[in-house]
């Protein structure tokens, strides 16, 4: 069956420093995956998606991601982190069964420290 | 361009009433989708429109929910009788054809209607 599972549920770092959340996911397929983010009384936003070719992904905002199928992750990375980065982040694998629809982790709560 | 519209923002009700949501998707997008975030857990499939058709409601938790998308414009997400478990947070989203099998449109998402029911 296709999961995503994101081991960290919270995550804090410090205003400046590098961030890298990680996602590994389970499907039998090529995988489509996504990150998305959601801030405080937002709705979810896309970051960045892989569905083919060039493995390291970038993103809105900064962020970028990398593919590695020996590995099944799809880890978020930042070099440098913002106050206004501190949210929700999910990602998700793009799955067919019945449907085409988007398979989640349970998302890691990233908090900034000033 | 307007986003994804949700309406309510936040709704609290009792055990035993109904609540209705609603999501008015991007103009012109077909694919509409209703998932749901349950307390910190992961956000799960509910059901997928394509137009007024649903797809795949595999997703749906049981015969209390009924999901409807008349004119495949707006849908509406209906809860009767709303029970404990049915509380978190029910986003929508929306997004075009694609024109194969591969999916590679971008859902967009409404904000979300949080529902608590006590």
């Amino acid at each position: 069956a296709q999961s995503v599972t994101q081991p960290d549920i919270h995550i804090t770092v410090s205003e400046g420093a590098s961030l890298e959340l990680r996602c590994n996911y389970s499907y039998g397929a090529t995988p489509y995956l996504f990150w998305y983010v959601q801030s405080p009384g937002q709705g979810l936003q896309l970051l960045l998606k892989y569905f083919s070719g060039d493995t390291l992904v970038q993103g809105i905002k900064g962020f970028e991601a990398e593919f590695k199928r020996s590995q099944s992750s799809f880890n978020l990375r930042k070099p440098s982190v913002h106050w206004s980065d501190a949210a929700e982040y999910f990602c998700a694998v793009g799955a067919w069964d019945s449907s085409y629809k988007l398979i989640f982790g349970s998302g890691t709560r990233l908090l900034v420290r000033p | 361009e307007a986003g994804v519209t949700q309406f309510p923002s936040h709704s609290v009700i009792e055990k035993g009433q109904t609540v209705t949501l609603r999501c008015d998707p991007i103009s012109g997008h077909d694919n509409l989708y209703w998932y749901r975030r349950v307390m910190g857990k992961e956000i799960k499939f509910l059901l997928h429109f394509v137009k007024e058709s649903k797809q795949d409601e595999s997703g749906m938790p049981n015969n209390r929910f009924l999901a409807e998308r008349t004119g495949g414009t707006y849908s509406t997400l209906k809860v009767q009788p709303a029970e404990l478990e049915d509380s978190g947070v029910y986003f929508c989203a929306s997004s075009q054809l694609s024109r194969d099998r591969v999916g590679n449109t971008e859902a967009f998402f409404g904000q979300g209607t949080r529902l608590t029911v006590v």
